[in-house]
């Protein structure tokens, strides 16, 4: 079945720094792929997504491409802010459902 | 900007209790889903909602869940005999389709503690 394997965490990092979490991904047929993100005692929202192969996923600075010759799409940001410091899930769908990995949690400090 | 909204925020009960927890999706979209998250673990997929019938579900979703849209705006989730390993954070979701083309609006979750 389709299954998402996400980098384990914490990740811990300075402000400003760069940041990468990996993900890959295991589906049958091409699904569409979606980064979430979970901040302290809210809900989840969606950070980017990516629907056919070679897109490339961008908002508030974090940008992913759908890989598929490597079946990842792992999410990278140039210079984390305190303000990014969230669970970050990788997720996909192929026809209704979403599949999460594990999430990653981020720790930014000052 | 339209938002999914759920009630309660926060559910405790005593095992063996029925509890309905309850979602608004936004209005004009189609597809409804519950997830739940046990406490630091992964989310997880409960069941899909389309046309007043569950189109899919999983296998934690047993015979103990139900789900059900008893009007134009409501969409809930029942569980009928809750046991401890229900507690979990539980989140509602929509969609304008069912292909994943368009996102799944998220709502807040309701955490449900099973005593």
């Amino acid at each position: 079945g389709n299954s998402v394997t996400q980098m384990e965490g914490p990740v811990t990092l300075s402000e400003e720094a760069f940041l990468t979490i990996n993900c890959t991904y295991t589906a049958t047929g091409y699904p569409s792929l979606f980064w979430y993100v979970q901040y302290p005692g809210e809900g989840l929202q969606l950070l980017l997504k990516a629907t056919k192969a070679d897109d490339k996923g961008s908002n508030k600075g974090f940008e992913a491409t759908y890989r598929k010759e490597t079946t990842s799409f792992h999410l990278e940001k140039g210079s984390v802010q305190v303000s990014d410091s969230a669970v970050y899930f990788c997720a996909l769908t192929g026809f209704q459902k979403l599949v999460f990995g594990t999430g990653t949690r981020l720790l930014v400090s000052p | 900007e339209p938002e999914v909204t759920q009630t309660p925020s926060h559910q405790v009960t005593q095992m063996g209790q029925e509890v309905i927890l309850r979602c608004v999706p936004i209005s004009n979209h189609l597809y409804f889903y519950w997830y739940r998250q046990i406490l630091g673990q992964k989310v997880e997929f409960l069941v899909s909602f389309y046309n007043n019938e569950i189109s899919e579900k999983s296998e934690i979703f047993d015979d103990q869940f139900s789900v059900e849209r008893p009007d134009g705006s409501n969409f809930t989730l029942k569980i009928r005999s809750t046991k401890l390993e229900d507690s979990a954070m539980y989140f509602c979701a929509s969609s304008l389709d069912r292909e994943g083309y368009n996102e799944q609006f998220f709502g807040p979750g309701t955490r449900l503690t099973v005593l």
